[in-house]
């Protein structure tokens, strides 16, 4: 267990629907990073929260949303799902400060669209 | 925009033998990372180079950081097959004082295969 958890870890859905995939991080972390891997794209970072203030962006679309709390868990939205929105998306933590730890990983969330 | 290149993509080694993973990025970077991701499950770090001629080593694998040239090697020594996975590198830029922006950019991963 890496310290950082992923909810759903798997979700099935049809096109055109809405879903929420959660995360909390591992204690004390007050970044948390998003990442879709899917086979053509690799792992394309999406979005990083700090202390529930947005602090970058990367290829997420305009139909994902993403917000962190005040209990720093933080929550992805995807709507108007399409067939190529299938993907592993994944939660990645990390201290506030510079040192060696490095970012901590959840175990996924794989978002089937039909 | 910073580009993280691996090669090879594929790798399939033999039981005992030695190879090495090269990663290439285009911008100056502050730290570099290996991770380690078997089919369908998390990323696993392996390990955090964080200056120039940095190595780190841990069992058979061993890790380099040549800030200077923008390279960055994982030698495999004496493969076994437990060592199959995809292997991942990966580099931050920019970011303000406090950590607070230093996100992971990611090269596309080596798949490694080690035959008996």
């Amino acid at each position: 267990d890496s310290g950082v958890t992923q909810t759903p870890k798997h979700l099935i859905t049809a096109t055109g629907q809405r879903v929420t995939l959660r995360c909390s991080p591992r204690s004390g972390d007050l970044s948390v990073y998003w990442y879709q891997q899917s086979l053509d794209q690799g792992l394309q970072f999406l979005i990083q929260y700090y202390n529930g203030e947005e602090r970058a962006k990367g290829n997420i679309l305009e139909r994902f949303s993403a917000q962190q709390f005040p209990d720093l868990h933080s929550e992805l939205n995807l709507s108007s799902l399409e067939l190529g929105d299938s993907a592993l998306y994944f939660c990645a933590s990390s201290r506030w400060d510079r040192d060696s730890y490095g970012y901590t990983f959840g175990s996924g969330t794989r978002l089937t669209v039909v | 925009e910073l580009k993280v290149e691996q090669n090879p993509l594929f790798l399939s080694m033999q039981e005992g033998k030695n190879y090495t993973i090269y990663c290439n990025y285009s911008t100056t970077s502050d730290r570099l990372y290996w991770y380690r991701q078997d089919p369908g499950k998390s990323l696993e770090s392996l390990f955090v180079l964080l200056s120039n001629g940095a190595v780190k080593q841990e069992g058979r694998l061993m890790a380099s950081l040549d800030t200077k040239a923008r390279l960055s090697t994982l030698h495999i020594t004496a493969a076994v097959h437990d060592l199959s996975a995809t292997y991942f590198c990966a580099v931050t830029t920019g970011g303000n004082s406090g950590g607070s922006n230093y996100k992971l950019t990611f090269g596309k991963g080596t798949l490694l295969t080690v035959n008996p």
